[in-house]
Order: C-alpha cells, then structure tokens, then sequence
C-alpha cells in the first residue's frame, strides 16, 4: 500500500529559530514530491514541487530536500515566523495515474 | 487570479438529513478535486474529474455520496443520508493539468453532522 508518513505529528518552537519537517513514503512509481501549507480554516496551499530529478528546491524560507533513493524528504524553515505556524502536509504522487496520496501532516507552532 | 470558490463555509445537519456543496474551480483548470479531510488527518480523495468526465471515483462511498460537474466547470457535492462519521471538511482543488501541476484548493466547506 502507498503510504506517506510525517514527523513529528506536532512541534513547537520559538520565533526565529529554524526547523526541519520530515516526510518518508512509499509511493512508487514515483512522479513529484509536494509540500503544502494548511492554515487553520483554509485550504492547503502549495509550498514546493520537486520531481524525481530534483534533490532540492526553495520557496523563500522554506527550502525542501528530495532524497529519491531511500524515500525521504524534508522541509526546512529559516527564521521563523508567528505566521509560520499552520499544519504542513507532504504530498506524492505516482507516474502516469495522476494519483496522490497525502501524509497526515506536522502541526507546527511557533510561539513569540 | 480568483482562487477557487466554495460554499458554503460551514453547514450544521442532523443524521440521515442531506446536504450539497457547490465548488467553481479556477477558471480554464480541467481537473477538478473532491476531498475529505477529517480533523488531524490529510485531505482523502473523493472523486477526480478531468473536464466533466470522471477519472477516479473509488473512495467516493457511493451509496450515500454523489458528484457531478456539468459543462466542466462547476461541480455539486451531495450526501444523502449523512452519518455522524461523515463530519469533516470537504475540501475542492483543481489544477491546470492532470500531472505536475500543483494543486489549488478552495478554503472548503466546515460539515457537522448531530
């Protein structure tokens, strides 16, 4: 079964500081990597797309690293903001299907 | 650009009571999204449309939920009879192509069933 998982399920951290967000999955064959930025109340929004070539991309403070060989990705953040926090969702797609399958997401909070 | 409108924002029905969700995508995308997403978890897929066409329906549970989008371009949302488990918020993205493009979701609609 495809699978995406996310850790930590839930982190807090303090304004300024930076962190790193994980995802690992099964997904396979696999087509792009995506991650997303769920404020509470609204609709995801799409932070970053890598495909399988790609090892890294940035989006602003937020830079996502794609290591196809062992299935892992993660997600840093630089400098946090209040704004930052929000639920961060990892999603893979497969090749050719056009289907993805979505992690359960990181609620982080940053606090002043 | 208009992102994607959905309505409405938040609907309170009792069990066994029926409810629609209406969704217009942001205009010229051809797929269209229907998403659950129940609270702590990741949006789950529902139905996928490719232009009015139907491209994936397997985890719609049939019996009670139904979709359509007519002219390929808004899309209805219907359940009949809702449950207590089908309390979530039901989530519409589109997106301009099948593969690759990212996806862009309406900010969904707040369902509770009592």
């Amino acid at each position: 079964k495809n699978q995406v998982e996310q850790s930590p399920q839930s982190l807090i951290i303090l304004e300024g500081k930076n962190c790193t967000l994980q995802c690992n999955y099964t997904v396979s064959p696999f087509s792009n990597l995506r991650w997303y930025k769920q404020d509470t109340g609204r609709g995801p929004v799409s932070l970053t797309i890598m495909t399988f070539s790609e090892n890294t991309k940035s989006n602003g403070r937020y830079t996502a690293t794609l290591d196809a060989d062992t299935k892992q990705s993660s997600l840093h953040i630089t400098a946090s903001q209040l704004s930052d926090s929000a639920s961060y969702i990892c999603v893979v797609s497969l090749t050719n299907a056009g289907k993805s399958t979505f992690g359960d997401g990181t609620t982080l909070t940053v606090k002043p | 650009e208009a992102g994607v409108a959905q309505s409405p924002r938040y609907k309170i029905i009792e069990k066994r009571q029926s409810v629609a969700f209406w969704c217009n995508p942001i205009s010229g995308h051809a797929t269209l999204y229907w998403y659950q997403q129940i609270l702590g978890q990741g949006p789950k897929l529902l139905i996928q449309f490719q232009n009015n066409g139907v491209v994936d329906d397997s985890q719609l549970p049939k019996d009670r939920f139904s979709a359509e989008r007519l002219k390929g371009v808004d899309s209805t949302l219907k359940i009949q009879p809702a449950k207590l488990e089908d309390s979530a918020v039901y989530l519409c993205a589109s997106s301009l192509e099948f593969y690759n493009s990212p996806l862009h979701f309406g900010n969904g609609t707040r369902l509770t069933v009592t």
